[in-house]
């Protein structure tokens, strides 16, 4: 069964350093997340991404975040300087359409020191 | 903006026997999807069952069943005949269908269910 596949599993960072997450959507879906789960609370929107650019994001998801779709397959999350604040585990998802359930991925969990 | 609610941040079953979720949403809209999904400790959260606000009838899948309550805004998670497999995080998720609504997932913060043998 297709899977939205997450690297890496776990990343240790430090502060100011740049990261990037990396996901593999399910081949024929359109419709691409990213969400982040910090430790204990919710499961929180950052972006969605639809025919090459940015169709949603939330207040999360400022300037030193941004996404991309390289080279067709992969979906990436860059998060340009980190900070303490963005531990928490990041969840890839995909979906076939604008509507209907999201697949997701085991999740990247960021460890930023 | 819409939000979720999940009340019970843990339940606990017994193997065998029945146990249900409680989720309450806010929205203004009428048209959307709601969901449970499961994060099993291996951390993948995988779709348990959905129901579209348009059908009044209530979705069903195998143990897993829900009672959707448009007017009150409730959608709770009935699973039946409780399994060791099912301990896991659900959540409760909210999504729009309003064509020009936002696409994104809603989620609740969860509930811990723990299945006692």
């Amino acid at each position: 069964e297709p899977e939205v596949t997450q690297t890496p599993s776990h990343q240790v960072t430090q502060m100011g350093q740049e990261v990037i997450l990396r996901c593999v959507p399910i081949s024929n879906h359109l419709y691409f997340y990213w969400y982040r789960q910090i430790l204990g609370q919710k499961v929180e929107f950052l972006v969605s991404f639809y025919n090459n650019e940015i169709s949603e994001k939330s207040e999360i998801f400022d300037d030193q975040f941004s996404v991309e779709r390289p080279d067709g397959s992969n979906f990436t999350l860059k998060i340009r300087s980190t900070k303490l604040e963005d531990s928490a585990m990041y969840f890839c998802a995909s979906s076939p359409g604008h509507t209907g359930e999201l697949f997701f991925g085991e999740g990247s969990r960021l460890t930023v020191l | 903006a819409q939000t979720v609610t999940q009340s019970q941040p843990e339940m606990s079953v017994q193997e065998a026997e029945t146990v249900t979720l409680s989720c309450t949403y806010d929205t203004s809209e009428s048209d959307y999807y709601l969901f449970w999904y499961k994060q099993p400790p291996s951390r993948q959260m995988i779709l348990v069952i959905r129901q579209e606000a348009y059908k009044q009838q209530n979705a069903t899948e195998n143990r897993f069943s829900v009672n959707f309550q448009k007017a009150a805004k409730s959608f709770s998670l009935k699973i039946s005949d409780s399994q060791l497999g099912d301990a896991a995080m659900y959540f409760c998720a909210y999504r729009s269908l309003f064509q020009g609504g936002s696409e994104k997932l809603v989620f609740g913060k969860g509930t811990k269910l723990t299945v006692n043998p």
